[in-house]
């Protein structure tokens, strides 16, 4: 598609559920990126893929957040046993190279845990 | 280390008048890139500008011009004549190429343009 695709728009868990994110990105791009945005604005970069291989995962709290790109399939991301400071928006952007970093972002995903 | 500072957390101002967000940068690279995004209440990411560090011209689009300079590492956004349509939260970024592209985001401005 010629935008970046995110589902569901708003996703509401209890806590110590699973919640499970995907994104579909722009056709021919072949690099994702998961930022989390908590509610005081404040972006947070999770994890990037080129093509279906971790690219960067500096950013994964990775107890409980596990992310995939799989070819033919959207991309995931997945935080098992949700905690109330999960509650944000996740974005996923999408770019064609790693070069010019211009990443294309998707509407985002409201996560939020009760 | 790689840093985004917007000092300005929260700006109003009336409609009408002109707006200067600002942003400072710092990086150890000599490339880089810059950019900068709106957010407006329905949550979504409008990307901006996107600016590389060996092109240090000023850019005008319309109402909104932005003012690279490298000797300050800074990156202004101004809007002239501010509407209320305005009203968003901006964000400066910043992507050194060679560490892995992610994009690190400052905490962004909230501008409130008052009818």
């Amino acid at each position: 598609g010629e935008e970046v695709a995110q589902t569901p728009k708003h996703l509401v868990r209890g806590e110590g559920q699973k919640a499970k994110l995907y994104c579909a990105p722009i056709k021919g791009h072949s690099y994702v990126f998961w930022y989390q945005q908590v509610l005081k604005n404040e972006f947070k970069f999770l994890i990037s893929f080129q093509n279906e291989n971790v690219f960067d995962e500096t950013g994964m709290p990775k107890e409980r957040f596990s992310a995939k790109c799989l070819p033919n399939s959207p991309c995931s991301l997945e935080i098992q046993a949700t905690k109330l400071e999960d509650s944000a928006v996740y974005f996923c952007a999408s770019s064609q190279s790693n070069r010019y970093n211009e990443q294309f972002f998707g509407p985002g995903t409201r996560l939020t845990v009760l | 280390a790689q840093k985004v500072t917007q000092a300005q957390t929260e700006i109003s101002v009336v409609e009408k008048e002109d707006v200067t967000l600002d942003c400072v940068y710092e990086t150890r690279d000599t490339t880089y890139y810059l950019f900068w995004y709106k957010q407006p209440p329905s949550g979504e990411l409008v990307f901006l500008i996107r600016r590389n560090s060996f092109d240090e011209q000023n850019e005008i689009s319309g109402r909104y011009s932005w003012n690279f300079q490298k000797s300050t590492s800074s990156f202004n956004f101004t809007i002239t004549a501010s509407q209320v349509v305005d009203s968003a939260v901006y964000f400066c970024a910043l992507s050194e190429e060679g560490r892995d592209d992610k994009i690190i985001f400052g905490k962004g401005t909230r501008l409130h343009i008052l009818p």
